[in-house]
């Protein structure tokens, strides 16, 4: 099975200032078809989740270009360039090489 | 647009079956993979598995003894069973859409989930 390691589970912010979660894996997302098998998904408050990014860099139908993701291997980050107010929530990275795995989750919230 | 409805008993008996399923409306159910997740009262995220539109299922692992997954095309719905379930089970349960899309040079697609439901809360208890 693959594990995955979240952080931080906590992150106040300010608004227009950036911010940056982390998702480590036991083993590599990488197929064998050059691709990154990773997912991030926000849970805004009374909310189901919400698709942001796939494939590790690739911005879902609609999200704001502040958010985008990166990595490579085992290490994977999801950048908001500029928070908003309307961007706090629970933020999950999931892989999704075998099976699906969520990430523990990282609760964004407003300083 | 496509839209995800869960419904199903909000209480069950310890040791019974959960039985769930996620009315599609808006769109077709065919073409598509169809997946379930669940959250536990304040805690994160579980993906319990997927289902094809002609039925090929896919379980995590740790629930695979008890979990069956079905489609019915004529109504567009899709559905779970979870047998033998205990308090640990007591979760919301989303419905979700895996939408498929290209990886260049492959001739297979990565999917990953657009569409959820609300979520329909099932407590397990006597």
């Amino acid at each position: 099975d693959i594990v995955v390691t979240q952080s931080p589970l906590s992150l106040p912010v300010t608004p227009g200032e950036p911010a940056s979660i982390s998702c480590r894996f036991s083993q590599s997302l990488l197929h064998s078809n050059g691709f990154y098998y990773l997912d991030w998904y926000l849970q805004k408050p009374g909310q189901s989740p919400q698709v942001l990014i796939y494939m590790a860099s690739n911005r879902a139908s609609g999200v704001p270009d502040r958010f985008s993701g990166s990595g490579s291997g085992t290490h994977f980050t999801l950048k908001i360039s500029r928070v908003e107010a309307e961007d706090v929530g629970v933020y999950y990275c999931m892989q999704t090489l075998q099976d699906r795995t969520f990430g523990q989750g990282t609760k964004v919230e407003i300083k | 647009q496509v839209q995800l409805q869960e419904s199903g008993p909000g209480l069950v008996t310890p040791s019974e079956t959960l039985s769930l399923t996620c009315t599609v409306s808006g769109g077709s159910i065919s073409g598509y993979y169809w997946s379930w997740v669940r959250q536990p009262p304040g805690k994160g995220l579980e993906w319990i598995g997927y289902i094809h539109y002609t039925g090929i299922t896919r379980y995590t692992p740790s629930l695979q003894s008890r979990l069956t997954m079905s489609v019915d095309r004529s109504n567009n719905q899709f559905s779970l069973r979870l047998s033998s379930v205990t308090a640990a089970d007591t979760a919301v349960y989303y419905c979700a859409r895996l939408l498929h899309t290209a990886i260049p040079g492959q001739s297979y697609n990565y999917h990953y989930m657009d569409v959820w439901g609300k979520g329909t809360t099932v407590s397990v208890s006597s």
